[in-house]
């Protein structure tokens, strides 16, 4: 089946622009969450969707960054006057429910640079 | 809190040789482990995971992790690697309540050697 798809793949933009990034989830999964991994870094959490509520939206850096999620569906990534910091593969991912040790599906991320 | 150590950054290895990649846990409750691949431009790849069933995973591609409660250990092994091996991997634990978000390793590049 469809695994996890994200777009754009790749998005350059300019400092101080927005950019929306998109996540279509595995269908039937009720996890979404977004990570990110920054060149020489490792991954780290940004937030996690149950249905289209955000319990945990620890790992947001700024109020710059926001997301929505339609549902059970579609996520997207805002981030608002966009920095150089911000440069990074942006990976979303899915699980079927809220379980301990529930596998999460990844997607093939988008590559952000900012100018 | 939980955690994940990848006590190295870099392995190389050569064709044929056995690849350890290690990673040591900090988890206050019993943990869910899981190994991550990723390839250049590709997306993360789940090799194998642990979730309190038996103590040695058997993932793909032949590799194999065995959870070691009294050393917090989750060392990924394979006998004999290939040079499709060549990689990045990620330890991952998960929260074990509320978001269940996973903690990462930051890393372990293997190189296979010709």
């Amino acid at each position: 089946g469809a695994g996890v798809s994200q777009s754009p793949s790749n998005k350059v933009t300019e400092k101080g622009k927005d950019v929306e990034l998109r996540c279509d989830p595995i269908s039937g999964h009720t996890a979404l969450y977004w990570y990110r991994q920054r060149l020489g870094q490792g991954l780290e959490f940004l937030i996690y969707f149950q249905g289209n509520s955000a319990p945990d939206k620890s790992g947001l850096p700024s109020d710059r960054f926001s997301a929505e999620r339609t549902g059970e569906s579609v996520s997207t990534l805002t981030i608002q006057r966009t920095q150089q910091e911000d440069s990074a593969v942006y990976l979303c991912a899915s699980s079927l429910m809220k379980l301990v040790g529930d596998t999460q599906y990844f997607g093939p991320g988008t590559r952000l640079t900012v100018l | 809190a939980q955690s994940v150590t990848q006590l190295d950054s870099h392995v190389s290895v050569s064709e044929g040789t056995p690849v350890l990649l290690r990673c040591n846990y900090s988890s206050s409750y019993s943990p869910s482990l899981f190994w991550y691949v990723q390839h250049p431009n590709k997306g993360l790849q789940l090799l194998l995971k642990y979730t309190s069933a038996a103590t040695l995973v058997k993932g793909i591609n032949g590799f194999e992790a065995e959870f070691k409660k009294s050393e917090t250990s989750f060392h990924l092994t394979k006998p004999s690697a290939h040079m499709s091996d060549a990689a990045e991997y990620f330890c991952v634990v998960t929260l074990t309540s509320g978001t269940y978000k996973y903690i990462f390793g930051t890393g372990t590049r293997l190189k296979v050697l010709a």
